[in-house]
């Protein structure tokens, strides 16, 4: 299947401090990218959805402030946690899809797990 | 209400033998898509076996299959001869919709911790 990588895989940082996590399709071009977050023990949230050149389609309750999202190639989104605090502290995984991919070609990244302290 | 219905959170198999991971799914919709994925420690996301609303045959990957019952919206995930190294949680998903683009949206259940015992 296709590679998404997804960097850093753990992250610690000060609260207050912000953090950028990238997502990148290694073999596809990545018309569509999703962010989950997932506490422990606990399903995975969809956050936000991001096409190429385009703004970011939040889910509801989540702060598009906070959680900034940019997906300006077809081989890159990044997710940044401005002003982190503990409450941020959570797994942060990527998902992408190309153009006209097929039900089963969500791809995703091996997450980042994200530590405030 | 909730999407997907994972009545278990915990499973215990010994290995070798076969087990069965619940999942239920509300939808209106009559096409949709169902998932499963296998999260290891690691946090990786596995994909294992898919089953579209059509499909009148039951998908079968490798030691995989889904137990599709459309009338009951039932996607029950059987894995056959266990292994130790399927210790992991499970969880089901699903796609609602003609989903493209944007448009595609995965909603996954709380998931089935499994363990296999040897």
């Amino acid at each position: 299947g296709a590679v998404v990588s997804q960097h850093p895989s753990r992250v610690i940082c000060k609260s207050g401090t912000s953090v950028k996590i990238e997502c990148r399709s290694l073999d596809f071009q990545a018309t569509t990218m999703f962010w989950y977050r997932q506490f422990p023990k606990q399903s995975l949230m969809l956050m936000a959805t991001s096409n190429e050149g385009s703004k970011a389609t939040y889910e509801q309750g989540v702060e598009k402030d906070k959680f900034l999202i940019n997906h300006a190639s077809l081989t890159l989104s990044t997710l940044t946690v401005t002003s982190a605090h503990p409450e941020d502290s959570s797994f942060y995984i990527c998902s992408a899809r190309g153009q006209g991919a097929a039900d089963t070609e969500a791809f995703f990244g091996q997450g980042t797990r994200l530590t405030v302290v | 209400a909730q999407k997907i219905t994972q009545t278990q959170p915990g499973m215990f198999v010994q290995e070798k033998e076969a087990v069965t991971l619940d999942c239920t799914y509300d939808t209106s919709d009559q096409s949709y898509g169902l998932f499963w994925y296998k999260q290891p420690s690691s946090g990786e996301m596995i994909f294992l076996i898919y089953q579209g609303s059509y499909d009148e045959q039951n998908a079968t990957e490798g030691r995989y299959s889904l137990n599709f019952q459309k009338a009951r919206k039932s996607a029950n995930l059987v894995i056959s001869a266990s292994q130790l190294g399927d210790s992991a949680m499970y969880f089901c998903a699903m796609r609602e919709g003609r989903g493209g683009g944007s448009n595609y949206k995965l909603t996954f259940g709380k998931g089935t911790l499994l363990t296999v015992n040897p």
